[in-house]
């Protein structure tokens, strides 16, 4: 069963425009949410994150959108560069407030490639 | 700070053998996760542990797989017997226990022929 789902396996945009990477979630005791970047032979590195309690995070480039009546979120990079070409992973994690475990679950993560 | 560290980085092993993966921590941090990628699976959760102590580990396939945290600084994740089944990507990763992200070490690559 899995609980934090990216759809796309891949995604190909042109440098300059806007890349929108997609994830959905089904557990709603998720509160905290990640989006990694990966290159390969490399691990994932942290990018940006958002709380529950937000719809939405800037930072530069990167922006992140929460959805939590339809329990989705999407990543925005405007605009891409070909040094955005990586893996993305979307994860979700339940805060230990709330009793459950701090561990991070993540999507199968989306392939992006930035043609210049 | 180095970063989380792994060793060794590749790691080729006959079907049968032990295989032994290593993990040094962020000093400070006290979390300390085991994942394991690959292609039809992604990232998953093998086991977590918090102040040294495993928290969950619904996570690890089979009683082959086995993780332990002696002290705060060190982490083994081992395989005995290990198949070609249990080919992967290794990553260990760590955090504060506070609602932050986890940083990860730049992973095993482990190959069972």
């Amino acid at each position: 069963d899995q609980q934090v789902k990216q759809n796309s396996p891949s995604l190909s945009v042109q440098e300059g425009r806007i890349s929108i990477l997609n994830c959905d979630y089904t557990n709603s005791m998720f509160d905290y949410f990640l989006w990694y970047k990966k290159y390969p032979a490399e691990g994932p590195t942290f990018l940006i994150s958002i709380s529950s309690i937000k719809d939405k995070n800037e930072d530069g480039r990167f922006t992140v959108f929460l959805n939590k009546s339809a329990k989705h979120l999407s990543l925005h990079i405007v605009p891409s560069q070909p040094g955005d070409s990586a893996v993305y992973f979307c994860a979700a994690k339940r805060g230990s407030s709330q009793g459950g475990s701090e561990k991070l679950v993540f999507g199968k993560g989306t392939k992006l490639t930035v043609n210049p | 700070d180095a970063g989380v560290i792994q060793s060794p980085r590749h790691e080729v092993t006959e079907m049968g053998q032990e295989v032994t993966l290593r993990c040094k921590p962020i000093s400070g941090h006290n979390s300390l996760f085991w994942y394991r990628q690959t292609m039809m699976r992604g990232l998953e959760l093998l086991i977590y542990f918090n102040n040294n102590v495993p928290i969950d580990d619904s996570g690890m396939p089979e009683d082959r797989f086995s993780a332990k945290m002696p002290n705060a600084s060190f982490s083994t994740l081992k395989i005995q017997p290990s198949e070609p089944r249990d080919s992967a990507v290794y990553f260990c990763a760590s955090s504060l226990l506070e609602n932050t992200e986890a940083f990860f070490g730049q992973g095993t690559r482990l190959t069972v022929v």
